[in-house]
């Protein structure tokens, strides 16, 4: 069965600085990848998918996200983050052959700090 | 991307009773999903929904507890039934986006509170 991990449970930036969220994944091929937003009180954005091709995706609100197959992950970055993307992060594996289940990570929460 | 829209937003309920939470979509669409957010926690999927067959429940969830409907292209209704406090959580429909490929689009969820 598939899993994705995302090992840190918070963290706090400053703004203008750099980010990058960490995501691993488990899967028995190249799996069907995304990251998704959560604002406080909203539903789940999505933010970029991977599917196939170049490995490093971008997505909306200037973030990006990098494939690497032989680390088994797809992290998350963000060269200078602002305030409004405090928010809960989640990263989640798709099944390639199957009934298109998502499963997720337990999230990420970001804080930003002046 | 779909445009999604959960009632109610939020509700406080009773323990014993049920409530019904609906999902519409804007174009129609194959596939709905239904998941539960427990306070503080991720998204657990709690079942898929295709039009004109069962739904599809995951380990852990049955259709006594959670019914649902889908009676056509572009809505879906999820019953939580003899709510506890253990129910409290955002329940959140989501839908098949047109890429395909596993692409969900979410709507903005229900937040219940069981008492």
């Amino acid at each position: 069965a598939q899993s994705v991990t995302q090992p840190d449970i918070h963290i706090t930036v400053s703004e203008g600085a750099s980010l990058e969220l960490r995501c691993n994944y488990s899967y028995g091929a190249t799996p069907y990848l995304f990251w998704y937003v959560q604002s406080p009180g909203q539903g789940l954005q999505l933010l970029l998918k991977y599917f196939s091709g170049d490995t490093l995706v971008q997505g909306i609100k200037g973030f990006e996200a990098e494939f690497k197959r032989s680390q088994s992950s797809f992290n998350l970055r963000k060269p200078s983050v602002h305030w409004s993307d405090a928010a809960e992060y989640f990263c989640a594996v798709g099944e390639v052959m199957g009934n298109e289940k998502l499963t997720f990570g337990t999230g990420t929460r970001l804080t930003i700090i002046p | 991307s779909a445009v999604i829209s959960q009632k109610p937003s939020r509700d406080i309920c009773q323990r014993g009773t049920s409530l019904t939470i609906q999902c519409q979509v804007d174009s129609q669409v194959t596939m709905m999903f239904w998941y539960r957010q427990q306070p503080g926690q991720s998204l657990t999927l709690i079942a898929t929904a295709n039009q004109g067959s069962e739904a599809t429940y995951e380990s852990g969830f049955v259709i006594d507890k959670f019914p649902i409907s889908r009676p056509n292209l572009t809505f879906s209704t999820l019953t939580v039934s003899n709510m506890s406090p253990e129910d409290s959580s955002i329940y959140l429909c989501s839908v098949e986006g047109l890429a395909g490929a596993g692409t969900q689009y979410f709507g903005p969820g229900t937040r219940l509170t069981v008492l």
